[in-house]
């Protein structure tokens, strides 16, 4: 089955540095990469996503880059503020007709004013 | 667009009732709805996938008779966590998605605290 790795676990940098999360997936099916950002006790929000038959996606100072071949994504966040401060998942649609998604294990960013 | 609400947002119980959370799309028909279980400082975990009018499908591991799902409207779906105890507490969190949209809209979750 898909398995979604992520990396890293949490990530410290300062007010205006930009940010890097991967993740590896292993279904060299899958199609669609979302990823999502989650605030202490909050909901998921989804911020951007992919699909397979795109290499990069940007929306503001958010962006995602997929590399099929190596099936790894990343989500690149520029211009880092406080509150992007939060724990980020990627995922990756299961290949099945159920429309499952399996999350990676998150990434807590922290963003130092 | 693409609003989707849980009831009740906590739920503080004691250990051996049953406790029932609501999922519901406010502003479409969802085709499916999922329901997540997320420990402390973890990721989400996919409990069920639910389809209108038919059975759920459980993930390897979770219980069927312990958590009951029903869907039965294409804008509800209700988990029963039957029988509770402390190592039920959790957080709940339902999406759902509709049409051949792969994007899934999630619930606000529900904080379950088992005495």
């Amino acid at each position: 089955g898909e398995n979604v790795e992520q990396h890293p676990s949490t990530l410290s940098v300062q007010e205006g540095d930009s940010a890097v999360i991967k993740c590896t997936y292993s279904d060299s099916a899958s199609n669609y990469f979302p990823w999502y950002k989650q605030e202490l006790g909050k909901r998921p929000q989804l911020i951007i996503d992919i699909r397979s038959n795109v290499g990069e996606k940007k929306d503001q100072r958010i962006a995602v880059t997929l590399n099929k071949t190596a099936k790894h994504f990343s989500l690149h966040i520029t211009e880092t503020q406080p509150e992007d401060s939060a724990v980020y998942f990627c995922a990756a649609r299961l290949m099945d007709s159920s429309y499952k998604l399996i999350f990676g294990s998150g990434t807590r960013l922290l963003v130092r004013p | 667009g693409a609003v989707v609400s849980q009831h009740p947002s906590r739920v503080i119980c004691k250990s051996g009732t049953s406790v029932k959370i609501e999922c519901r799309s406010l502003d479409f028909q969802a085709t499916t709805m999922f329901w997540y279980r997320q420990f402390p400082k973890q990721s989400l975990m996919l409990m069920a996938t639910s389809n209108e009018g038919s059975k759920a499908t459980y993930e390897q591991g979770v219980e069927k008779d312990k958590f009951l799902i029903n869907h039965a409207s294409l804008t509800l779906s209700t988990l029963t966590v039957t029988s509770a105890h402390p190592e039920d507490s959790s957080f709940y969190i339902c999406s759902a998605r509709f049409g051949q949209r792969y994007e899934q809209y999630f619930g606000p979750g529900t904080r379950l605290t088992v005495t």
